[in-house]
């Protein structure tokens, strides 16, 4: 079957940095995404990765390695508006997304 | 670039009335439409494909003559929940895929559409 991992919940300090774990099982591969969503809101994009290595967007860092099944996204300089629900989900063969459960992070001062 | 708007950000209907949803790709032309449904504290639960100008591809367990969709042009899909009830409250949120800029295939989200039947 197919299958995405990332940590339920993690927690982190306003500035400093924080790296969330993505591995995944799927049937084919063709990229990873990640996704930020804050309570009530529909998911907004983050990031696309398809072939290894750090992509970097301003604050927003993401991973990817293909053999390892393996990718994170790395936040910087902790804001409190970053407290959010981080969606990793891969796309498939079939060029489905097949969505993880999220990680809820909680930013404290 | 990339928005898509949904329409409307909220609904509450009597149980057994019929409300439509509509997804639509302000800047961009996506022949691939997405609808999903999450409940509380849960992930995203794809409900369907919807293809321009052709007949929508459903998930296992959702049922196509409940939830109606149409993508009639490359810029709207509408999704339609009929004989609502009370089981269907949820947010549901559309997705269009844009193939022809930004990044590949990657798909941008409405704002998602909080129905509540009574």
């Amino acid at each position: 079957g197919q299958n995405i991992d990332q940590p339920t919940e993690m927690t982190a300090t306003e500035g400093a940095i924080v790296q969330i774990n993505c591995t995944y099982q799927t049937s084919g591969f063709n990229g990873l995404f990640w996704y930020q969503q804050h309570a009530g809101e529909a998911p907004t994009f983050l990031s696309y990765n398809v072939l290894d290595g750090l992509e970097e967007k301003g604050r927003f860092s993401s991973f990817l390695s293909r053999s390892k099944g393996y990718s994170y996204l790395l936040l910087k300089e902790l804001q409190m508006k970053d407290s959010a629900s981080y969606l990793c989900a891969v796309m498939d063969s079939n060029y489905q997304l097949i969505w993880g459960a999220g990680t809820k992070l909680i930013i404290k001062p | 670039g990339a928005v898509v708007s949904q329409h409307p950000s909220w609904v509450i209907c009597k149980s057994g009335t019929s409300v439509k949803i509509e997804c639509r790709s302000l800047d961009f032309q996506a022949t691939t439409m997405f609808w999903y449904r999450q409940f509380p504290k849960q992930s995203l639960m794809l409900m369907a494909t919807s293809n321009e100008g052709s007949k929508a591809t459903y998930e296992q367990g959702v049922e196509k003559d409940k939830f109606l969709i149409n993508h009639a042009s490359l810029t709207l899909s509408t999704l339609t929940v009929t004989s609502a009830h009370p089981e269907d409250s949820s947010f549901y949120i559309c997705s269009a895929r844009d193939n022809y800029g930004g990044h590949t295939d990657t798909q941008y989200f409405g704002p998602g559409t909080r129905l509540t039947v009574l």
